[in-house]
């Protein structure tokens, strides 16, 4: 099965961290990645995490793998109001093309 | 250059109509994809080329004809669509193999309108 959920909404207060759940089914996938689609926009990659790794911190954004729960979270740290967007993880094993997974997609509300 | 360029960004035809989105990217990638986008869902996979041939065809209507002429082209041809089929048509690309983390690139997407 290649199903991979989200909780559909998220509303946080400028200023706090932000933490988006995932749950994915694949569990030979090589990367777990993050993408973020602002309205009316292409989506653009915000970060990965190869399979092997538990965490990932990349500035404002700490990416935790647990693969024996199929569990990815995306923190982010003092949530802007440029945050506000939709978040979707992703699976995909590499190889040739990429036969990528996207999750439901949680969208994010900052609050000013 | 990490560009990829789709056109036009809005369309809108009738049913009897043919049409065309057209993608380019200029970053050497050889694998491009379509995926079709409905409001408040994930992209869904449409078609993936990968050195100018089909290599995925998500068992897409025919009325939807994908074609790559070249390594920086991808286009898709709209024939005779329903007005279901209105979405946002994103167009991605990326690298083929080698050492990648499989990103892609994607454009800011073709909103199409059926009536």
């Amino acid at each position: 099965g290649e199903d991979v959920e989200q909780s559909l909404f998220l509303s946080v207060r400028e200023g706090d961290s932000s933490v988006i759940n995932c749950t994915y089914t694949d569990s030979s996938s090589t990367y777990l990645y993050w993408y973020k689609q602002e309205p009316g926009a292409g989506l653009q990659l915000l970060t990965y995490i190869f399979s092997n790794m538990d965490m990932k911190q990349d500035q404002r954004l700490t990416v935790l793998l647990n693969k024996k729960d199929k569990h990815l979270s995306l923190r982010i740290a003092d949530t802007q109001t440029g945050d506000s967007a939709i978040y979707f993880c992703a699976e995909s094993i590499t190889g040739g093309y990429q036969k990528v997974t996207f999750g439901t997609g949680t969208k994010l509300q900052v609050i000013p | 250059d990490t560009e990829v360029t789709q056109t036009p960004k809005h369309l809108v035809m009738g049913m009897t109509n043919k049409k065309s989105l057209k993608c380019e990217q200029h970053m050497g990638h050889r694998a491009m994809y379509w995926y079709k986008q409905k409001a408040k869902k994930p992209p869904e996979l449409m078609f993936v080329y990968s050195y100018e041939k089909l290599s995925i065809n998500e068992s897409v209507p025919s009325r939807f004809s994908p074609e790559c002429p070249n390594s920086s082209l991808l286009n898709l041809h709209l024939h005779a669509l329903q007005p279901e089929d209105s979405a946002l048509y994103l167009c991605a690309s990326s690298r083929y193999r080698g050492r990648n983390t499989g990103e892609l690139f994607f454009g800011e997407g073709s909103r199409l309108t059926v009536l």
